[in-house]
């Protein structure tokens, strides 16, 4: 069956460390984003993606990279992890033109 | 820039009861308003979508309703259940547009008191 799949589920690292979270889907979606969720805030844009090669930047992208070298994959990296960067992750995808996004199960990233 | 308020942040109803939980939005173009629900420790799932076209859509005991011109819509829980109790997102988007986004509200916490 085509689904999403995000790893590690759980992670914990360290200050200043380079992190990679990993985002794969099989529905053949255009569409790929990454969102991180913390108490009082909803779901945040990371980063977001329409295809292959396209990046680009959500309402809170700093300290975060992404790159799209295929339409199944799109994983998303911290550069040298903060504290504040302590949260769940969560991927999602949707099909070209449509908006009904579909979530894949997250990622606890834990930052000391 | 595009926003979306979601209230109340939390809410408590009585087993049997119904909830409302209601959202407004910034951009005038959006015609796509997803309800996403999120049990704990789980991803969000779309529970319920309604598209500018129309005005309320039902499905069993949940139903959403939409104002454009006052940029509103609701979500409407009745004879609310122990199952019902989790973290519920609206949002807004343009469909069928390039810019393929979703603007979620910050999320109502739903706790259904037996």
């Amino acid at each position: 069956d085509a689904e999403i799949t995000q790893s590690p589920r759980h992670k914990i690292t360290e200050t200043g460390r380079q992190v990679t979270l990993a985002c794969h889907q099989t529905w053949n979606h255009n569409n790929m984003f990454w969102y991180r969720q913390d108490l009082g805030h909803g779901l945040r844009l990371i980063h977001y993606s329409y295809g292959v090669h396209d990046t680009n930047k959500g309402e809170v992208s700093d300290g975060y990279s992404v790159s799209r070298s295929n339409t199944e994959d799109l994983p998303l990296t911290l550069e040298s992890a903060a504290s504040s960067q302590t949260s769940v992750y969560f991927c999602a995808s949707s099909p070209r033109g449509y908006n009904e996004q579909f979530f894949g199960p997250g990622t606890r990233l834990t930052v000391l | 820039g595009e926003n979306v308020e979601q209230h109340p942040s939390t809410l408590s109803v009585q087993e049997g009861d119904s909830a409302v939980i209601k959202c407004t939005y910034s951009d005038s173009a959006s015609n796509y308003f997803p309800w996403y629900k999120q049990e704990l420790g789980k991803r969000p799932q779309l529970i319920i979508d309604i598209r500018s076209n129309v005005g309320e859509k039902k499905d069993q005991r949940i139903a959403v309703t939409l104002n454009k011109t006052a940029k509103h819509f609701s979500l409407h829980i009745t004879e609310t259940q122990p199952e019902d109790s989790a973290v519920y997102f609206c949002a807004a988007s343009r469909e069928y547009s390039s810019a393929s986004k979703i603007i979620f509200g910050s999320g109502t916490r739903l706790s259904i008191r037996p």
